[in-house]
């Protein structure tokens, strides 16, 4: 019963080497939303997507992308890793924006930088 | 590596106890308030939520409790089980953005 798919759940790379983490979803929900989160903090919005339209926050660094091809996968592209980008990402999912919306967490995928 | 995480204030009880995680908010305009309990390794878990026309909510041993005036949040879990341990965060939201403002999270460690 699996809602939102986050692949690998762990993943190592190398400083400054590009790396592409994925989500998918089959709550068929218009919203789709990165989040890190660093050990012991709560998690902090990168970014999200309402159907195609992209949304970034205004303290996410440009070495962050997303994609969104479709409304069940979204990527999150992380063009130069550094060390400080080693975190567990998490992906969520909401029906629609807007407050009162329920936001569903996937299990999130762990980066560790080398 | 990881830059070094702060430290989550810890609520330890014993297994069988209620246990209530306690959390401020900070903005008087939410009005949908969301408690996630997020085990080690995992994502977060929706556990209940609370809209601000309402003070109270209760689910399967849990209980939500919403203070307006104060601008504070409850979770009360009854008869707490070891697979209760983990961190709960509570989350606010509101207006038009769903942007999710989390609280800073507290560690239950429930001792058998």
């Amino acid at each position: 019963d699996a809602m939102v798919i986050q692949n690998p759940r762990y993943q190592v790379t190398q400083f400054g080497k590009p790396v592409t983490l994925s989500c998918s979803q089959t709550l068929n929900h218009n919203v789709m939303y990165w989040y890190q989160q660093k050990s012991s903090q709560a998690p902090k919005l990168l970014f999200h997507y309402y159907d195609k339209d992209f949304n970034n926050e205004a303290d996410t660094p440009d070495n962050f992308q997303s994609r969104r091809p479709n409304t069940s996968f979204c990527f999150l592209d992380i063009r130069s890793p550094g060390l400080g980008d080693a975190a567990m990402y998490l992906c969520a999912t909401s029906r629609l924006p807007g407050g009162q919306e329920t936001q569903y967490f996937g299990p999130g995928t762990r980066l560790l930088v080398l | 590596g990881e830059s070094v995480g702060l430290h989550l204030p810890t609520l330890s009880v014993q297994e069988g106890d209620n246990s209530i995680i306690n959390c401020a908010y900070s903005n008087s305009a939410s009005d949908y308030f969301i408690w996630y309990k997020q085990e080690s390794g995992k994502g977060p878990q929706f556990i209940i939520d609370i809209r601000s026309n309402m003070d109270k909510r209760q689910g399967q041993r849990v209980t939500v409790l919403l203070n307006k005036t104060v601008k504070h949040l409850s979770l009360q879990i009854a008869a707490t089980q070891p697979g209760d341990s983990a961190v709960y965060f509570c989350a606010e939201t509101g207006g038009a953005t769903n942007k999710l403002i989390f609280g800073t999270g507290t560690l239950l460690a429930v001792q058998p």
